[in-house]
């Protein structure tokens, strides 16, 4: 059973660029949720995907915006990059039905230079 | 606003000794708290969680106790071994919150042989 996948792992993008990042939640799970892990601190959310629709979201730019497939695969989108955007992503999925842990991936690391 | 804290940045223990780590919260409203722990170049990995109407929770090595009267939630693992060195993040998830994680800081654990 293959836990949350990200991809890609790393992306350099310049200021100014669009980047688009990919996860795959967990067989069962059909909740996920972004989060941006900036150097030596925790995780900030993002927001949170559920039914292909945005259920919440944090204290973030309208530059940051997601979307969520059938198969509950989820993209997180960031527009107008900023050196400040460059930060460990993490995606985690979650179920309902299956209480309240979440599992992390091991996250994209984007550097915007 | 919502926070969620740790109070000490770095704890420095020696192979076999007990580890606590301690963390304060500011929103009594929430409804559950989580202890993780991220390894370098990974996501963060579910320890242990607690919810509200409990003061503590034992799994293996390690225990969480929630005192709500000071907002303060801490992890106590026992006879830490090398493998347990990482960053430790607490976070809660206010009631009704869809499963939003608010994360502290993060404390580093080093354990010296």
């Amino acid at each position: 059973d293959a836990g949350v996948t990200q991809s890609p792992t790393h992306l350099i993008k310049t200021r100014g660029q669009q980047v688009t990042l990919r996860c795959s939640p967990k067989s069962g799970h059909d909740t996920v949720s972004w989060y941006q892990q900036a150097l030596g601190q925790g995780p900030q959310f993002i927001f949170q995907y559920y039914e292909e629709e945005e259920r919440q979201r944090g204290n973030f730019p309208d530059r940051f915006s997601g979307h969520q497939f059938p198969n509950y695969s989820s993209e997180l989108n960031v527009n107008a990059l900023l050196l400040g955007d460059s930060a460990l992503y993490l995606c985690a999925s979650s179920s309902p039905w299956a209480g309240y842990e979440q599992y992390f991936g091991p996250g994209t690391r984007l550097t915007v230079t | 606003g919502e926070s969620v804290g740790l109070h000490l940045p770095t704890l420095s223990v020696q192979e076999g000794d007990n580890s606590i780590i301690n963390c304060a919260y500011s929103n009594s409203a929430s409804d559950y708290f989580i202890w993780y722990k991220q390894e370098s170049g990974k996501g963060p990995q579910f320890i242990i969680d607690i919810r509200s109407n409990m003061d503590k929770r034992q799994g293996q090595r390690v225990t969480v106790l929630l005192n709500k009267t000071v907002k303060h939630l801490s992890l106590q693992i026992a006879a830490t071994q090398p493998g347990d060195s990482a960053v430790y993040f607490c976070a809660e998830t206010p009631w009704g919150g869809y499963n939003k994680l608010i994360f502290g800081a993060g404390t580093r654990l080093a354990v010296h042989p």
